[in-house]
């Protein structure tokens, strides 16, 4: 089945630091990745939709020089929490979905990235 | 109105009992819907895909009601180890975005 890889799973920063977090699909191709955030006891909630070689669609309310998401290849986007502060600490998670799979196909998730700003 | 909307919980239920939970959508142009299965502190895994006509899975059913808006997942004989949360998710069409509910929790107890 698809396999979705997310780094790290862990990060603590210091507040004002940028963090990345990548995200790749193993054995498929993704040209579209999703990257959410769940506070605790919340659920998930979209911040943006990655696509391969163009701008990333940001939901309403996200900031998009704050979250920055590149999807350079078929495989890999990435998401750079830049200048982080305390409320940034959250759980931050990709997912993606085969292509050429229907509509009915579910989603894959990464294992999720866990942020503390300190 | 939330988009989709479920039951916060928690459900707490004894082993070996059937649990079922529901989950409303706000958009009738809504397509296509999946229940997710989430641990504490885990990403959410995929549990099952709820299609028109039902569907079941060992000891899991889901069904689709576009009259009413819902969807329902139905769980059998309850283990210890079907304790989570239990997210459903709809995809609204004319792209890939999925929606989640806030999740329900279940507690399976001895």
């Amino acid at each position: 089945g698809a396999v979705v890889s997310q780094h790290p799973s862990r990060v603590i920063c210091k507040s004002g630091t940028s963090v990345k977090i990548e995200c790749r699909s193993l054995d498929f191709q993704a040209t579209t990745m999703f990257w959410y955030r769940q506070f605790p006891k919340k659920s998930l909630m979209l911040m943006a939709t990655s696509n391969e070689g163009s701008k990333a669609t940001y939901e309403q309310g996200v900031e998009k020089d704050k979250f920055l998401i590149n999807h350079a290849s078929l495989t890999l986007s990435t998401l750079t929490v830049t200048s982080a502060h305390p409320e940034d600490s959250s759980f931050y998670i990709c997912s993606a979905r085969e292509g050429k799979r229907g509509v009915n196909y579910g989603y894959t998730f990464g294992s999720g990235t866990r942020l503390t700003v300190v | 109105r939330k988009e989709v909307e479920q039951d916060p919980g928690p459900f707490n239920v004894p082993e070996g009992a059937t649990v079922a939970f529901n989950c409303t959508y706000s958009n009738s142009a809504s397509q296509s819907f999946f229940w997710y299965r989430q641990d504490c502190r885990k990403e959410p895994k995929l549990l099952m895909s709820v299609y028109s006509s039902g569907n079941e899975d060992g000891r899991f059913t889901a069904q689709l009601n576009r009259a009413s808006q819902y969807i329902s997942l139905l769980i059998r004989d309850s283990k210890l180890s079907d304790s989570a949360t239990y997210l459903c998710a709809v995809n609204k069409g004319g792209g890939n975005k999925l929606t989640f509910g806030t999740g329900t929790q279940l507690k399976v107890e001895l």
